[in-house]
């Protein structure tokens, strides 16, 4: 069964440090998400990708947030200079194209890549 | 904006026995799906249910059934013959299905279900 595969599953970072959080999401799907959950909180979107470019971001994706995909099958997301704060579960996840008036299916997730900022 | 609410951060069930989880969601569009993801202690996050905001019939899945009553926009899962493997956190989402929409989901807070054996 096709699967959305995360990479790595633990992270840890100093503060200040860059990280990159890599995701190979279910091959004929094209929406991409990234969502967070810090511990013991609900999750919460991050941002949402489709066509090469981000079609929705929360207020929580600001500027040191960034993603890509830069070879068609990877998509990434970039924290540029980590917080404590940052220290989450981090989930990719997918979706097959949905065109309206088609009906959608569900996103699948990965297993996540708990991110520790120390 | 639309919003998801569990009102209950934890329940504990017998194995064996039944359980409900209560979810009621806001939103003033018509077109939309709910979801139930269980989140077990590995962090994944894994699709239980699903419905169909223009489906009148309550989705069911093996063990899993729904109570979808949308005039009142309630959404909760009932979870027959309790199983250990059930423990888990479960999330309820909420999904806008319109044009233009690329579909981002929100979820409730959780409920944290602990199974006894």
């Amino acid at each position: 069964e096709p699967e959305v595969t995360q990479t790595p599953s633990h992270q840890v970072t100093q503060m200040g440090q860059e990280v990159i959080l890599r995701c190979v999401p279910i091959s004929n799907h094209l929406y991409f998400y990234w969502y967070r959950q810090i511990l013991g909180q609900k999750v919460e979107f991050l941002v949402s990708f489709y066509n090469n470019e981000i079609s929705e971001k929360s207020e929580i994706f600001d500027d040191q947030f960034s993603v890509e995909r830069p070879d068609g099958s990877n998509f990434t997301l970039k924290i540029r200079s980590t917080k404590l704060e940052d220290s989450a579960m981090y989930f990719c996840a997918s979706r097959y194209k949905i065109k309206w008036p088609e009906r959608s299916t569900e996103a699948f997730f990965g297993q996540g890549t708990r991110l520790t900022v120390v | 904006a639309q919003t998801v609410t569990q009102s209950q951060p934890e329940m504990s069930v017998q194995e064996a026995e039944t359980v409900t989880l209560s979810c009621t969601y806001d939103t003033s569009e018509s077109d939309y799906y709910l979801f139930w993801y269980k989140q077990p202690p590995s962090r994944q996050m894994i699709l239980v249910i699903r419905q169909e905001a223009y489906k009148q019939q309550n989705a069911t899945e093996n063990r899993f059934s729904v109570n979808f009553q949308k005039a009142a926009k309630s959404f909760s899962l009932k979870i027959s013959d309790s199983q250990l493997g059930d423990a888990a956190m479960y999330f309820c989402a909420l999904y806008m299905n319109y044009g233009g929409s690329q579909g981002n989901l929100i979820f409730g807070k959780g409920t944290k279900l602990s199974v006894k054996p």
